[in-house]
């Protein structure tokens, strides 16, 4: 698609289950970015991928979140028996090479934990 | 680490006029800076960029001024209109964390009153 595409775009799930969110980035395009955006506040970085170097994980909160990249294109963050305060929207984004400029955001999968 | 703030949580305008907003970074070695603009359930849009070799960039409608000495960043919005109305975020990089990915701010939100 011509678009940083993620799903679902709304997930309500009950404490202590597991979710995976999925994001597809744009075709050719080798960096692909996970972030966190709690309710009116900034975009927390939790990890990225380059091409196939090992990612940078340092983003990430707790052991219960863990993403891996597929073939260098499709993404899929897991988070583990989920807890309130994992309550955010989960925005992907992705670029070509390393250039950080040309970050393309998806609309973002908004989790709600219940 | 990097910290990124802004002065502003909301700035309100009237349509026509010129729109500043602000952003204060902590690292010195920040070395690439950029303004993202977030409408109501989307992600974030790429708005301008800008290298710390460079004190000023223009682009349509808008400008981004770079302090290094006060490590400060500005946007500035030309004849505001309705479709400015967002959150505006600052983004900034620091290159002796080695890492690409980008360290948001909270956000200031831009209300253009007609």
């Amino acid at each position: 698609g011509a678009g940083v595409s993620q799903s679902p775009s709304n997930k309500v799930t009950e404490k202590g289950k597991d979710v995976e969110l999925r994001c597809d980035p744009i075709s050719g395009h080798t960096a692909l970015y996970w972030y966190r955006q709690s309710l009116g506040q900034g975009l927390e970085f939790l990890i990225y991928f380059q091409g196939n170097s090992a990612p940078d994980k340092s983003g990430l909160p707790s052991d219960r979140f863990s993403a891996e990249r597929t073939g260098g294109s499709v993404s899929t963050l897991t988070i583990q028996r989920t807890q309130q305060e994992d309550s955010a929207v989960y925005l992907c984004a992705s670029s070509p090479a390393d250039r950080v400029g040309g970050y393309t955001f998806g609309s973002g999968t908004r989790l709600t934990v219940v | 680490g990097e910290s990124v703030g802004l002065h502003l949580p909301t700035l309100s305008v009237q349509e026509g006029d010129n729109s500043i907003i602000n952003c204060a970074y902590s690292n010195s070695a920040s070395d690439y800076f950029i303004w993202y603009k977030q409408e109501s359930g989307k992600g974030p849009q790429f708005i301008i960029d800008i290298r710390s070799n460079m004190d000023k960039r223009q682009g349509q409608r808008v400008t981004v001024l770079l302090n290094k000495t006060v490590k400060h960043l500005s946007l500035q919005i030309a004849a505001t209109q309705p479709g400015d109305s967002a959150v505006y975020f600052c983004a900034v990089r620091g290159m002796d964390t080695g890492r690409r990915a980008l360290t948001f701010g909270s956000g200031t939100r831009l209300q253009v009153q007609p």
